[in-house]
Formats: structure tokens, C-alpha cells, sequence
């Protein structure tokens, strides 16, 4: 979806590197996630933010710090790479709607990092 | 704590016959649901949601899936298959317990469509 961007889209890096994933997004959406995708195991959370001064750990923080630049901006950084740590990186963003039970999430299209 | 169980990791069907993707959860909550798909080096497009509504849910490419509380399932069905169905899906539930939107996904299933 092109209202989501991430870059990089490709990355190796080695071990011990720090490295930042950006996500940028234009459908004007308060909320903003990032997750890891690992085969087999799906997709999970890492850290997510309801607005600009709110950021919360999701299940498998550990090693990943966050930064909310603007309502449209969520980079995740990962101080210190390890190989462990080598995955399908999405980012994404949803609106909680009046009435909605759910709000559904729309996903960028992926950053694939390889730490070496 | 809610969770989803896809059954199936990998499923293979002929172009033009029904696809059947089976999904459990469980919840304390009267649940949201989702179904993703994802094709090859593509981000993830939402076919469907469940919000306590009809537990008939229509969604994009010819995909329902029906919300069965007895048997808590969301499976996923479409009476033909294209070629073009061959991705990976998840099964998603909401918590909405915690009111946070954060998403809780099955382990995925890869469907495989043979011309």
C-alpha cells in the first residue's frame, strides 16, 4: 500500500551495527506499529504508538528502541544488531473509528534486514 | 489470553476447485477478526473483517469466511480458486480486551494453486 512506505526496503548489515528502519505514512492515522515477521511464526509485535508522545513495548521489545518524529513518522532502531534479529520488518497504521469494533491495520510493504 | 491457531501450514489445490483455510481462536471477549493475505516479497492487504455483525463476512477477490462461536472458527473459503490465490494468510484476532488494536496473528498458511 503506497499510503505506507518503508525504507529501507533491503538491508545487510553486521553484528553489532546500529540500524534504522524508518516507516513514513499519508493516511493521516494516529496509530503506528511495528512488527517482525519470522517464517512459521507470523507476525509479531514489537512496539507501537497511539500518537506522538505515546509509545508502548509490544511482546518482543527486548533490543529494539523506537522514535515517534511526527504523527506520520515511526522509525525503529536496533542499537546493537545481532544475527538473531534477521527478519521481515513491517511497519503499520490503523484509526480507531467511532462505532468500529476493530481497527483494521494497513501495512507497508516490508523491510527485509540480514544481520551478518 | 487470546490467541489463533491456523490448521494447516501449507495447502495445495487445483485452479477452479474451493479453497477451505480453517482458523480457531480463543478469546474471553467477543473477538474481532481478520483475515491478511500476503504475496511473495508483498506487504500484508486486509480480505475481510468480523466485528459482531452478519457472521457471514463477504471480502475483496471472491473470499468469505464465517464466524461460528459454538466452534470458534473463522475459517476462510472461495468456490474457485485462481492462480492468483497463491500467497500466504493469515488469521488475525484484535485484543480488544486491552482496547490497544494490537493484533494477534496465526502462524500463516501458504496456498499453493496447481493449473
Amino acid at each position: 500500500d503506497a499510503d505506507v512506505t518503508q525504507t529501507p526496503r533491503n538491508r545487510i548489515t553486521k553484528t553489532g551495527k546500529r540500524i534504522m528502519l524508518e516507516c513514513s505514512q499519508t493516511k493521516g492515522h494516529d496509530r503506528m506499529y511495528w512488527y517482525r515477521q519470522d517464517p512459521g511464526l507470523g507476525l509479531r509485535l514489537i512496539y507501537y504508538s497511539f500518537d506522538v508522545k505515546d509509545i508502548n513495548k509490544g511482546e518482543i521489545s527486548d533490543g529494539y528502541s523506537v522514535s515517534r518524529q511526527a504523527q506520520a513518522k515511526f522509525s525503529l532502531s536496533l542499537e546493537s544488531a545481532i544475527p538473531n534479529q534477521t527478519a521481515l520488518y513491517f511497519c503499520a497504521t490503523s484509526e480507531l473509528l467511532a462505532g468500529d469494533m476493530a481497527d483494521t491495520q494497513y501495512f507497508g510493504p516490508g523491510t527485509r534486514l540480514t544481520v551478518l | 489470553a487470546q490467541s489463533v491457531t491456523q490448521l494447516d501450514s501449507h495447502v495445495s489445490v487445483s485452479e477452479g476447485t474451493p479453497v477451505l483455510l480453517r482458523c480457531n481462536y480463543s478469546s474471553s471477549y467477543s473477538p474481532s477478526l481478520f483475515w491478511y493475505v500476503q504475496h511473495p516479497n508483498k506487504g500484508l492487504q486486509l480480505l475481510l473483517k468480523y466485528t459482531s455483525a452478519a457472521t457471514l463476512v463477504k471480502g475483496i477477490n471472491g473470499f468469505e469466511a464465517e464466524f461460528k462461536k459454538s466452534e470458534t472458527s473463522f475459517h476462510l473459503t472461495k468456490p474457485s480458486a485462481h492462480m492468483s490465490d497463491a500467497a500466504e494468510y493469515f488469521c488475525v484476532v484484535s485484543d480488544r480486551k486491552s482496547n490497544t488494536g494490537k493484533l494477534i496473528f496465526g502462524q500463516g498458511t501458504t496456498l499453493q494453486v496447481k493449473p
